[in-house]
């Protein structure tokens, strides 16, 4: 039973580029949460999904990010233009419900590193 | 802003002693409480999670509840070096759009040999 799969776990991009992080839920689950952490810091809470629908985007910056979770496929966090600030671990998690008891479960990240 | 506070650390104890890391919350409603473990360079594992006020056990692990106080905390018995990593605290508080786990920014603790 796999658990959340993120991909790739290491990325690197040159500013200006963009960057594609990629989380599959665990199976069962219909609802991804993506998370940045910075160095030192704790998880900051970016968005919330559920397949084809944004519930919560209220963390993520106005520009240059979005997300999607596509009816088939993963959830992707894109980040266009990518500037070295960016750099960081970014988490997906799943649960199988939005309800405020629920647990989520993380993949193993992806760390990316802006040059 | 609703915020979720934790001693950044480093707490040191010897081998078997207990450890207690304590977290406070803003948020009043909040009803839903996790305690996380991340070893460096991993992912957040979930170990504890608490919803009534008082004392949960869980092996080693203890979580306590005090909602008037907006206190929690975790205690870990038995202490080993494989408990050394940085713990957070997490509480599911209403944000602008839908129920968020907030984190705090973790207690890192070393169990000494």
């Amino acid at each position: 039973n796999a658990g959340v799969m993120q991909n790739p776990r290491h990325l690197v991009r040159r500013r200006g580029q963009e960057a594609r992080l990629r989380c599959s839920p665990m199976k069962g689950h219909s609802h991804v949460y993506w998370y940045r952490q910075l160095p030192e810091e704790g998880l900051k809470f970016m968005v919330y999904l559920q397949k084809e629908n944004i519930i919560d985007e209220s963390g993520m910056p106005k520009e240059r990010f979005s997300a999607e979770f596509p009816k088939e496929g993963p959830s992707i966090l894109r980040i266009q233009q990518v500037v070295r600030g960016d750099s960081a671990a970014y988490f997906c998690a799943s649960s199988p419900a939005g309800s405020t008891n629920e647990k989520l479960f993380f993949g193993s990240g992806t760390q990316l590193s802006v040059l | 802003q609703k915020e979720v506070e934790q001693n950044s650390g480093p707490l040191s104890v010897p081998e078997g002693a207990i450890a207690s890391l304590n977290c406070t919350y803003s948020d009043r409603g909040s009803q839903s409480f996790f305690w996380y473990r991340q070893y460096s360079g991993k992912s957040p594992e979930l170990i504890m999670s608490i919803y009534s006020n008082g004392d949960k056990e869980d092996g080693r692990f203890t979580a306590q509840l005090n909602k008037a106080s907006q206190y929690v905390s975790l205690l870990i018995r038995d202490s080993q070096p494989s408990d050394s990593a940085t713990y957070l605290c997490a509480v599911v508080v209403a944000g602008a759009g839908s129920y968020q786990l907030t984190f705090g920014k973790g207690t890192k603790l070393s169990v000494i040999p």
